[in-house]
């Protein structure tokens, strides 16, 4: 069965520096990726996704993540953060040909601060 | 634009009574799925329609109900609230093609007094 482990549950960080939160997941079969971003009382967002190809993948506001599947991972990573990046991120795992679930981790919570 | 819509945003409702909550979405995904979130957790699913097919997880409670009457429309009914279901609510759609990402909804938050 799968599993989703996201290391940190809070990272305070210091704005426009940079920031990392560490996914890494297990599973036996080849699996889609997903970061999605959380503000405050709403739902989530997708922020990128990992499904094939290149293993590098960016979003629009500058967050990119890597995927690494000797290592199981898929770490985001923002060069500078900005205020309003302050939300919890969840990393997700959805195995191939196994049904459309996702499979969620814990949750990481980025406070920006000035 | 496409979106899954959530109704209300914010329910009260007391001990023990019945309520439900609302989902409608304008992207035509097959699928759609209701979770449950807790402060400082991740989402947790309590089932998921593949058109009309419901699929339940084992460990919904019998408490939490579900309908979907159409393509566009699903409902998550609670017939018992209790104080331990007081949580944000979540709905969500994908397509069983290739795009496997699903798309949230903006939530309820149930209060239950």
């Amino acid at each position: 069965a799968q599993s989703v482990t996201q290391l940190d549950s809070q990272v305070p960080v210091f704005e426009e520096a940079p920031v990392e939160l560490r996914c890494n997941y297990s599973s036996s079969v080849s699996v889609y990726l997903f970061w999605y971003v959380q503000y405050p009382n709403q739902g989530l967002q997708l922020l990128l996704k990992y499904l094939s190809g290149s293993t590098l993948v960016e979003s629009i506001n500058g967050f990119e993540a890597e995927f690494n599947k000797s290592q199981t991972s898929f770490h985001l990573r923002k060069p500078s953060v900005h205020i309003s990046d302050t939300a919890e991120y969840f990393c997700a795992v959805r195995e191939f040909a196994a049904g459309n679930k996702l499979t969620f981790g814990g949750g990481t919570r980025v406070l920006v601060k000035p | 634009d496409a979106m899954v819509i959530q109704n209300p945003r914010y329910q009260v409702t007391q001990f023990g009574k019945p309520v439900t909550l609302s989902c409608s979405q304008t992207l035509n995904h097959n699928v759609m799925y209701w979770y449950q979130q807790k402060s400082s957790q991740a989402p947790k699913l309590l089932f998921h329609y593949y058109d009309k097919d419901f699929n339940n997880e084992a460990d919904t409670p019998d408490n939490f109900q579900s309908r979907r009457p159409n393509t566009s429309f699903c409902f998550l009914d609670i017939r018992s609230p209790g104080l331990g279901d007081a949580a944000m609510y979540l709905c969500a759609t994908s397509t069983a093609g290739t795009s496997p990402e699903q798309y949230f909804g903006p939530g309820t938050r149930l209060t239950v007094t």
